[in-house]
């Protein structure tokens, strides 16, 4: 069975330019998350969808962050402008539901910005 | 909010040494908890979910136990390897998933 899948694993970016990460959560699994890890530091929630929902967006930094889950599969997160501080590695993951579920995670994505 | 605290930091062994890695919260008030493991510059490998209703679970040479009216969780290794060598973290999920910093393990052959 397929794990949760992202990309791109590594983004190289200017600041004040945008970028997009994708997700493809395992078939199944209505809970997808974007999560947000900085170096030496536990994940931090960005944002949380049930199916097409998002039920918990309020670490999301609305100014320049945004996310999309269509047809409640794939999402997107995407940062316009991208600032310095952005750089981080971005995870996504999934759970079958949203209280007793196993948390399966992607390889990350890598964003430095300069 | 869930504070999660994850000591020590990091932790150096010999190969073959069993050993503890701890993870304690303030809040008992949680559904699960799962133990991940992290190798540099990938994401987070299940190793273990402990359901609320649990007290430990195993898999293999992990055992991980859950304490919720101590606010304690264990992950025991037993007979590291030098392959076991990651960064290990918990999470809970209370109203949503809260993660410890995690605890760095270097096996030494």
């Amino acid at each position: 069975e397929a794990g949760v899948v992202q990309s791109p694993r590594y983004k190289i970016i200017e600041k004040k330019q945008p970028v997009a990460f994708w997700c493809n959560p395992i078939s199944g699994h209505n809970t997808l998350y974007w999560y947000l890890q900085n170096l030496g530091q536990g994940p931090e929630l960005l944002i949380r969808y049930e199916n097409e929902e998002a039920v918990d967006d309020s670490q999301l930094p609305k100014d320049r962050f945004s996310a999309e889950r269509l047809k409640g599969v794939d999402s997107t997160l995407k940062i316009q402008p991208a600032e310095l501080g952005d750089s981080a590695v971005y995870l996504c993951a999934s759970s079958l539901d949203d209280r007793a579920g196993e948390l399966f995670f992607g390889e990350g994505s890598r964003l430095t910005v300069l | 909010k869930q504070e999660v605290t994850q000591i020590p930091a990091a932790l150096s062994v010999p190969e073959g040494e069993n050993l503890v890695l701890n993870c304690s919260f303030t809040d008992s008030a949680i559904y699960n908890l799962q133990w991940f493991r992290q190798d540099p510059g990938k994401g987070l490998t299940s190793l273990l979910l402990i359901q609320s209703s649990q007290r430990e679970q195993t898999s293999g040479r992990l055992n991980a136990s859950l304490d919720k009216s101590s606010g304690r969780s264990t992950l025991y290794i037993a007979a590291s390897q030098p392959g076991d060598s990651a960064t290990y973290l918990c999470a809970l999920w209370g109203n949503q998933f809260y993660f410890g910093t995690g605890t760095s393990l270097t096996v030494i052959p």
